[in-house]
């Protein structure tokens, strides 16, 4: 079993709709969480950081993470094309490796 | 454009052979990270460093060495190559490593090998 269970997609929703991307994980150790947004043949770009349980909003992106349920998710509201990527969810034990899922392939459909 | 700057974009090689690629972190960053993504095993963490010293090892084959040069910058040696070794490799940098807080880690645009 993966330490960080995503389901890979892929994804496909209308422009304008809300997006909900999640993640779980095995390790009782993470407390630092992660979106990654990684468009095609590019490096992962940083989306949003969240360090134990809560929500945190930034813009159109909300992060939530739950600790006593091991699950972390992202909301993507009123959708763009521009957010067509795959979006990475990582998370590590303080300052140490990102451990990352998979990644969830999304098209955002004009 | 995340300020870590990866050289060579892309490299294609023969098996057996030996490449190295090169990292320049953010400007002030002292910890550099690798990355392999390859399309069967996603993003795994391959080894770090910390101002020129190793910090942490992943699943970093006996065949592949890094290391970080007083400038920061780092090169990741990739020796004795096989096919299953083409993949994109990433590093990325973050300001410092501490005992409790982590720090988001910054990723460079990738270099593509092809391993023929």
């Amino acid at each position: 079993q993966k330490e960080v269970e995503q389901d890979p997609g892929p994804l496909s929703v209308p422009e304008g709709a809300i997006v909900s991307l999640n993640c779980t994980y095995s390790n009782s150790a993470f407390q630092y969480f992660m979106w990654y947004r990684q468009y095609s043949r590019k490096g992962p770009e940083l989306l949003m950081y969240t360090y134990s349980s809560g929500n945190k909003e930034d813009g159109r992106f909300t992060a939530q993470v739950d600790k006593s349920s091991k699950y972390i998710s992202l909301f993507i509201r009123d959708s763009q094309p521009s957010d067509s990527a795959t979006y990475l969810c990582a998370m590590s034990v303080g300052a140490q490796k990102l451990v990352f899922g998979q990644g969830t392939r999304l098209t955002i459909n004009p | 454009d995340s300020g870590v700057t990866q050289t060579p974009k892309h490299l294609i090689t023969a098996t057996g052979q030996r490449v190295t690629l090169r990292c320049s972190p953010r400007s002030g960053d002292l910890s550099v990270y690798w990355y392999q993504q390859s399309l069967d095993q996603g993003l795994q963490f391959l080894i770090q460093y910390y101002n020129g010293e190793e910090r942490a090892k992943g699943n970093i084959l006996e065949r592949f060495s890094a290391q970080q040069f007083p400038d920061l910058h780092s090169e990741l040696n990739l020796s004795s190559l096989e096919l299953g070794d083409s993949a994109l490799y990433f590093c990325a940098s973050s300001p410092r490593t501490s005992g409790g807080n982590t720090d988001t880690q910054y990723f460079g645009p990738g270099t593509r090998l092809t391993v023929l």
